[in-house]
């Protein structure tokens, strides 16, 4: 089945610790973002990449990183730099930039 | 910039009643317009799409239509039901990305 998958569901960090959150894509679609969401604000857009080996910083890029490497994959790092971490993670991808997008079953971070 | 208003929640129905969102936006040249629902826990899932002026989207007994003249694209549901009770996102779409709105927890009762 094609779809977007991400990984792990649920996260737990220390404070201090860069942790790395999965996404992978088989749905051959050039266009993928990273959103955080937290309780009554919607999503914000951290990352996006329209294309392999591009990407570009989204609303709340710092204390975050990505890679893209491989069409497939578009891991996010939150690194120890980002001050309040706890949120839930979606990723997305599309077809090209601004077309409706697929989104993944989310990944939980909590900072223990 | 690109934005998207949704009018705020939560709201709350009773099961067969009507439901109403309110989505207004602002945009630069002619975006398509999406509404996405999330249930707890979840990522969210395309509900219903419209590309251009005057396009209605329509899925699952839910309605949209593309207004250019109020710039809107308001929800709307005859009859709700238990399982229709999750957060429902407005979005369009920009050169690059889609932008959201703030998304309306909508809860049916029984």
């Amino acid at each position: 089945d094609g779809g977007i998958t991400q990984s792990p569901k649920y996260l737990f960090r220390k404070e201090g610790q860069n942790v790395t959150l999965s996404c992978e894509q088989n749905l051959n679609h050039d266009a993928m973002y990273w959103y955080r969401q937290d309780p009554g604000q919607g999503l914000r857009l951290i990352y996006y990449s329209q294309i392999v080996n591009d990407f570009q910083k989204g609303d709340i890029a710092e204390g975050y990183s990505v890679s893209r490497e491989k069409k497939e994959s578009f891991p996010l790092t939150v690194t120890s730099a980002q001050k309040n971490p706890t949120a839930f993670y979606l990723c997305a991808s599309s077809l090209s930039g601004g077309r409706k997008a697929f989104f993944g079953q989310g990944t939980r971070l909590t900072v223990v | 910039g690109d934005s998207v208003t949704q009018m705020e929640g939560p709201v709350t129905l009773s099961e067969e009643a009507f439901l109403t969102i309110n989505c207004t936006y602002t945009a630069t040249g002619y975006p398509s317009l999406f509404w996405y629902v999330q249930y707890p826990g979840e990522g969210l899932q395309l509900l219903l799409k419209a590309t251009k002026a005057d396009d209605k989207g329509s899925n699952k007994g839910f309605e949209a239509t593309y207004r250019k003249e109020t710039t809107s694209f308001h929800l709307e549901k005859g009859s709700v039901q238990v399982s229709d009770s999750a957060v429902y996102f407005c979005a369009l779409s920009g050169e690059y990305k889609l932008s959201f709105g703030a998304g309306t927890t909508v809860t049916v009762r029984a």
